[in-house]
Order: structure tokens, then sequence, then C-alpha cells
């Protein structure tokens, strides 16, 4: 298995609080990518990164921020978590973009009350 | 944008059954494709891929053949068993510069029952 871990792997928080979720991975792979799942909707990506300190957005990034200050740690903040954003969030990893596969982590269940 | 459009579940069949699950995609370029698997309460895994036209993928069992053609990537078992319950998704990566994020479909939920 990719030594992909993810922290907290349950959380409950009251609306317009931060949270931030970390991902860790052991394999030194470049590309890293935060998801959300929700029913109906498969998973969508928030943000990638591509590089220490490079990242960018992907399909549902509003109310989201990242940060890769270290290739092995990729971090989603929620600025001030909403309803909405109750979900279970996806860390990945991939050596390549492209074809290359990606590695999921366990998830994090976060329930916004 | 790219899209997957994958059937909708849930799927229930009896164990050694003929599972197929269909899978097409709109997208630009030539892109990879792959099927993923989520058991319950884990993460996703890498079931299968493909990454031309023509080429077929398989493991355990399950296999999934690229037709450009038909834009589509269907994926097939001939026997499924208890242990192959679980949410199936299929994605795509486009080919070319920037293609950093799969795009998934919905997912379907397959139940297999002795």
């Amino acid at each position: 298995d990719a030594g992909i871990t993810q922290s907290p792997r349950h959380k409950v928080t009251e609306t317009g609080t931060p949270v931030t979720l970390r991902c860790h991975q052991t394999e030194n792979h470049r590309y890293m990518y935060w998801y959300r799942q929700d029913p109906g909707h498969g998973l969508r990506l928030i943000h990638y990164s591509y590089g220490v300190k490079d990242t960018d957005k992907g399909e549902v990034s509003d109310g989201y921020s990242v940060s890769r200050s270290k290739t092995e740690d990729f971090l989603l903040t929620l600025e001030s978590a909403t309803s909405s954003q109750t979900s279970v969030y996806f860390c990945a990893i991939s050596a390549r973009a492209g074809e290359d596969e990606q590695y999921f982590g366990p998830g994090t269940r976060l329930t916004v009350t | 944008g790219d899209s997957v459009t994958q059937m909708e579940g849930p799927v229930t069949l009896s164990e050694e059954a003929f599972l197929t699950i269909n899978c097409t995609y709109t997208a630009t370029g030539y892109p990879s494709l792959f099927w993923y698997v989520q058991y319950p309460g884990e993460g996703l895994q890498l079931l299968l891929k493909a990454t031309k036209a023509d080429d077929k993928g398989s493991n355990k069992g399950f296999e999934a053949t690229y037709r450009k053609e038909t834009t589509s990537f269907h994926l097939e078992k001939g026997s499924v068993q208890v242990s192959d319950s679980a949410v199936y998704f299929c994605a795509l990566t486009s080919s070319g510069a920037g293609s950093y994020q799969l795009t998934f479909g919905k997912g379907t939920k397959l139940s297999v029952i002795p």
C-alpha cells in the first residue's frame, strides 16, 4: 500500500470555525490532490499541487485553500466552515500527471454543524 | 469540459452472475481511462486502466476495453463474488500539458448476494 495518511480521520466542527486537514505521504511523489466525495457527485477535485509551493485550483475550490511547504505534506484549510462542506475528503498522490495512477488515502469524514 | 457517465446503481447480483457496468466519456484529445473500486470505509484503489484505443485493462478477473469509436470503457467480470461488493468509479485523465486531474463518474454501487 502507498504510504498516505490523513489526519484527523473524523472531525465534527461548528459553522464558522476554521478547519485544517492534513495529508502526509512517504512515497516522495511530486503530485498531491484533495478531493471531496458526496453522494450523487462521485469525487470532485478541490485543489492539487505539482510541487513544493506549487498549487492550483480544481473544480470545487471556493471556500478552500491549500499549502505545501514540504514534499510530504499537503494541507487543506476551510477558513470558515459551512454546512455545505460536510463531506468525506480524500487525499491522493501520483508520481506523474496524466496517465499515471493516483493512490488514495483513507479519507477524513468532516461534519459541520 | 471532460465528463464521465456511468450506469446508475445500485446493482444487485447473485454470486457467480455476469457483471457489466457501463461507462462512456466525453473528452478532448486522447484520455487515459481508469476503473477505481472503493470498499466500505476505505479510500479508492485502482482496479485497472487503459491508456490508448483498443487497449484492454484487466485485474482480479475484471476487464475493460478502451473503445474510441464508441467512447466507452465498460467494466465486465464473468463471475462475481460476495467480496466484489463495493462502489466502482470510472474515470479519465486527458493527455497533454496540464492534465493533472482525474474526472470521475458518480459511481456504481454493486452488491453481490450469496
